[in-house]
């Protein structure tokens, strides 16, 4: 059975840093390209980045570039997401899902992890 | 780029047949056979259920069926069933090379 379980998700302050993890299993993970969506409260999912199964390649949406960084770790089967300079827009659930592109079809998600930015 | 237009809500009754609409641009969905929607379920894993317009992954009932006529894609969902009470998203490649997602629509099973 296919499984992404995310964690680190917490309350931080805005300006504070955060770094996700997803733990996969059930699947061949070194041949996926992994991605984090995010959902804010009260809006549609986003997608926030993607990287390739052997790192040939990442993807950055335009309201992270610059502050949030992904990297993967293919010996334990993890996906990460450092999140830098947090910003209250940035407060949502953060999904990691399998995807690439061009299709960008997501075939396997977890269940997220909350992320608060507040004071 | 700006996300795909879905209505906010759409209700039926066990049986019936809703459909749910996904509207974007040329530079999106109507430039590309790659629109997917997925089913999602408070505080569950949201769930691929269309992908590349209108197949339907292995175990996705085939109450479910998509369509797409120039920038607009359709989720079908016929017979419904109180457990389709969730929420729908669309996305779809966009000339970015990356993906956009709808804000989804929320559909009650009266």
């Amino acid at each position: 059975e296919v499984q992404l379980v995310e964690s680190g998700g917490g309350l931080v302050k805005p300006g504070g840093s955060l770094r996700l993890s997803c733990a996969a299993s059930g699947f061949t993970f070194t041949t996926y390209s992994m991605n984090w969506v995010r959902r804010a409260p009260g809006k549609g999912l986003e997608w926030v980045s993607c990287i390739s199964s052997g790192n040939g390649y990442i993807y950055y949406a335009d309201s992270v570039k610059g502050r949030f960084t992904i990297s993967r770790d293919n010996a334990e089967n993890s996906l990460y997401l450092q999140m830098n300079s947090l910003r209250a827009e940035d407060t949502a659930v953060y999904y990691c899902a399998t995807g690439s592109p061009p299709t960008w079809d997501f075939d396997y998600w977890g269940r997220g992890t909350l992320v608060t930015v507040s004071s | 780029q700006s996300a795909l237009t879905q209505p906010a809500s759409v209700s039926g009754s066990p049986g019936q047949s809703i459909t749910i609409s996904c509207t974007g641009t040329s530079s999106d969905v109507g430039g590309y056979n790659y629109v997917s929607w997925y089913q999602h379920h408070p505080g569950k894993a949201p769930k691929l259920i269309i992908y590349d317009v209108s197949n339907r992954p292995s175990g996705v009932s085939n109450r479910f069926s998509g369509s797409k006529s120039g920038n607009r894609a359709s989720l079908t969902i016929s017979g419904l069933q109180t457990e389709d009470e969730a929420e729908y998203f669309c996305s779809s490649y966009t000339t970015s090379s990356t993906p956009v997602f709808g804000g989804g629509t929320k559909l009650t099973v009266l």
